[in-house]
């Protein structure tokens, strides 16, 4: 059973970069069947796409964040990562990794929370 | 970018209920569709994809329909486990774009 998990710091500064990876258990994160992305949702908010990376390894980014956002994978380690620089208090919210096929997002993470504070 | 406008914003059912939650894209998206089923505290649930095609695992009184801009999701007879917050999301182009919800609760 594929398994999905996010890791990386709850806790960021205001201007600084939120860093999370997610590991990818039963299951190759090199197939290319798949494509990997991230979502998230802010405390009582809806689902924003935060972007994707296909597997020839190139990326699409939502416009809303794209100048401060890099999704990286790490095929030797089966885990992708996600980078968003200069966050702001707008950029807490809960994080999910999740698998894309097809129409939709068939395997999500558990989501980890990300408060910006000082 | 494609907007995805769900109805109602909220609904309250009773169990044994048949209720419909309509998605409607601002754009044609053929039958690039998906919906989830969110509960409290958990990552949101694949129901349907493509439109109308249930995802392995789903009970059968989940349904989906539609094409181009207009779909609904059904679910037949409403059971405890079932109320939850329900998204729409088109796959058809990036950004890829969520509906705002539909809160189903109990009546």
């Amino acid at each position: 059973q594929l398994q999905l998990q996010e890791s990386g710091p709850g806790l960021v500064k205001p201007s600084e970069t939120l860093s999370l990876t997610c590991t990818v258990s039963g299951g190759s994160i090199s197939s290319s069947s798949y494509n990997w992305g991230w979502i998230r949702q802010s405390p009582g908010k809806g689902l924003e796409w935060i972007g994707n990376i296909f597997h020839s390894g190139s990326t699409s980014y939502n416009p809303s964040l794209k100048s401060r956002v890099t999704i990286s994978v790490d095929t030797s380690k089966n885990r992708f990562s996600l980078k968003v620089s200069s966050v702001t208090a707008a950029d807490t919210a809960v994080y999910y990794c999740v698998r894309h096929y097809g129409s939709g997002f068939d395997y999500w993470g558990q989501g980890v929370l990300v408060t910006v504070s000082s | 970018d494609i907007q995805m406008t769900q109805s109602p914003s909220s609904v309250s059912a009773s169990v044994g209920d048949r209720v419909t939650i309509t998605c409607r894209a601002s754009q044609g998206i053929s039958r690039w569709l998906a919906w989830y089923q969110q509960k409290p505290g958990k990552a949101p649930k694949l129901l349907i994809y493509a439109a109308s095609d249930l995802q392995s695992g789903v009970p059968s009184r989940f349904s989906g329909s539609g094409s181009g801009t207009d779909f609904t999701l059904t679910i037949s007879s409403l059971q405890p486990e079932d109320f939850a917050t329900y998204y729409c999301q088109q796959g058809i182009s990036f950004p890829i774009t969520f509906g705002q919800g539909t809160r189903l609760e109990i009546k």
